[in-house]
């Protein structure tokens, strides 16, 4: 089945140590996205690509960083985590067709920092 | 800013039960979709709502939309303890091209056995 996959699904860092977390995607979706959602919150947009178009949110901590180096594989680096940082982190893609779309999101990865 | 906003923000109903969910946003918009999301997992997309559209249905799902009221309702007919989950409605605005949905807080529905 065409899906989005998110791995780990869980990952411990240290605070201070850098972490990847890594999406990929078999829809052939040419936009994908990245979220952090805390608990009890709505998924809040970190940056997205349009294919290779990188668009990151104004408010996005440069701690925050992603590659995208197919169509198929997006990485979100935390360069360095903070307390703060501990959330789920959402992937998502979607397919641009024209104005109307949906995003089909993989099942998160729960950061933890200690 | 957040654009949508949902009422209420927890919901407790027994089995069997309706369960309707409101959101409010702020700017125009394209088209406004609903989703759902189990204790721990991704969201998974339920319905989209487009601009000039009243009314949506999907099987147990009735969706509304008044772009006077800047508002929208999801209804869950026949509610079932699956159905627990927290739902979120998200806005493409009109006046942003980048592809971007904007979620609203979200509600927690509980449906008791």
């Amino acid at each position: 089945d065409a899906m989005v996959i998110q791995n780990p699904r869980y990952q411990v860092t240290q605070f201070g140590k850098p972490v990847t977390l890594s999406c990929s995607q078999t829809l052939n979706h040419n936009v994908m996205y990245w979220y952090q959602q805390k608990s009890s919150q709505a998924p809040k947009l970190l940056f997205h690509y349009y294919d290779k178009d990188f668009n990151n949110e104004a408010d996005t901590p440069d701690n925050f960083q992603s590659r995208r180096p197919n169509t198929s594989f997006c990485f979100l680096d935390i360069r360095s985590p903070g307390l703060g940082d501990a959330a789920m982190y959402l992937c998502a893609t979607s397919r641009d067709t024209g104005r109307m779309y949906e995003q089909y999101f993989g099942p998160g990865t729960r950061l933890t920092v200690t | 800013s957040q654009q949508g906003e949902e009422d209420p923000q927890a919901l407790s109903i027994q089995e069997g039960e309706n369960a309707t969910m409101n959101c409010s946003y702020k700017t125009s918009i394209n088209n406004l979709q609903w989703y759902r999301q189990n204790s721990g997992r991704g969201l998974v997309h339920l319905i989209l709502i487009r601009s000039n559209e009243r009314e949506k249905h999907s099987g147990r799902l009735r969706v509304t939309l008044d772009t006077s009221k800047k508002s929208s309702s999801l209804l869950i007919t026949a509610s079932r303890a699956a159905d627990t989950a927290s739902y979120f409605c998200a806005t493409e605005p009109t006046m942003d091209s980048s592809y971007k949905l904007i979620f609203g807080s979200g509600t927690r529905l509980l449906v008791r056995p």
